[in-house]
């Protein structure tokens, strides 16, 4: 049973750094094609991908973000860390992370079959 | 540039069905897509993933009045038996070499 949980602060200051954890069960991201991606939420807007990180450590990201954003992971605690820096109000929000889809026998690709829960962030002074 | 287009809204009746398209940018019509549920208050919940040939595979306990089709560069979530339940936001996604993801503008459900 894959599951998947953010967690961090829930009020940020502008400028500062913003960083989540996404802890997760179920699957290994030292497995071949396995990938966990980050999504956000502004409140009453669209969903907005982030970036991915994928099993072999290689990072794709949004590229109207990329400059601010960094995803590493931690195989053994099972947890990947997206940082924000220099977040301004625009970027509160609800914020997933996402185990990429597929399987072993299916195939991996690039969209998201299980979702975390979510954790909401506002950034305000 | 792959875009994602779906209609703002959309509404049927209890009971009956209703079918949500998502639009693939010129191009792209052969992308596979991904449907996402938002029901209200909630977290997004993966319901299928549909081929350009229409092939669609559910997601873990999706039943099966969630049923994808596509014709051409339409990807389209049909659900049968509307249930007050499958009320909410419904997001088509897709994915590409380079241009990595892309979220549809999301389609607002509403069961009359």
């Amino acid at each position: 049973q894959i599951t998947l949980k953010e967690s961090g602060p829930t009020v940020v200051k502008p400028t500062q750094t913003l960083t989540l954890t996404c802890t997760f069960s179920g699957f290994s991201l030292s497995t071949s094609a396995v990938g966990v991606g980050w999504i956000r939420q502004p409140p009453g807007k669209a969903l907005e991908w982030l970036g991915f990180i994928y099993w072999n450590d290689v990072k794709h990201y949004s590229p109207s973000l990329k400059n601010r954003l960094t995803i590493t992971k931690d195989t053994s605690k099972n947890q990947v860390v997206l940082t924000m820096t220099n977040v301004d109000p625009v970027d509160t929000g609800t914020y997933y992370c996402a185990h990429r889809g597929g399987d072993f026998w299916s195939g991996y690709h690039d969209y998201f079959d299980y979702w975390g829960q979510g954790t909401l962030v506002l950034v305000s002074s | 540039q792959l875009v994602l287009t779906q209609s703002p809204s959309a509404s049927a009746s209890l009971g009956a069905s209703v079918k949500v398209s998502c639009t693939l940018s010129s191009g792209h019509s052969t992308n596979a897509i991904a449907w996402h549920q938002q029901q209200p208050e909630k977290g997004p919940r993966f319901l299928m993933k549909i081929d350009s040939d229409g092939s669609h595979r559910r997601g873990d306990g999706i039943p099966d009045r969630f049923s994808g089709s596509s014709s051409g560069a339409e990807r389209y979530l049909t659900i049968s038996s509307l249930q007050s339940e499958d009320e909410g936001d419904y997001y088509c996604q897709t994915w590409g070499t380079g241009i990595h993801v892309v979220f549809g503008g999301g389609t607002k459900l509403t069961v009359l």
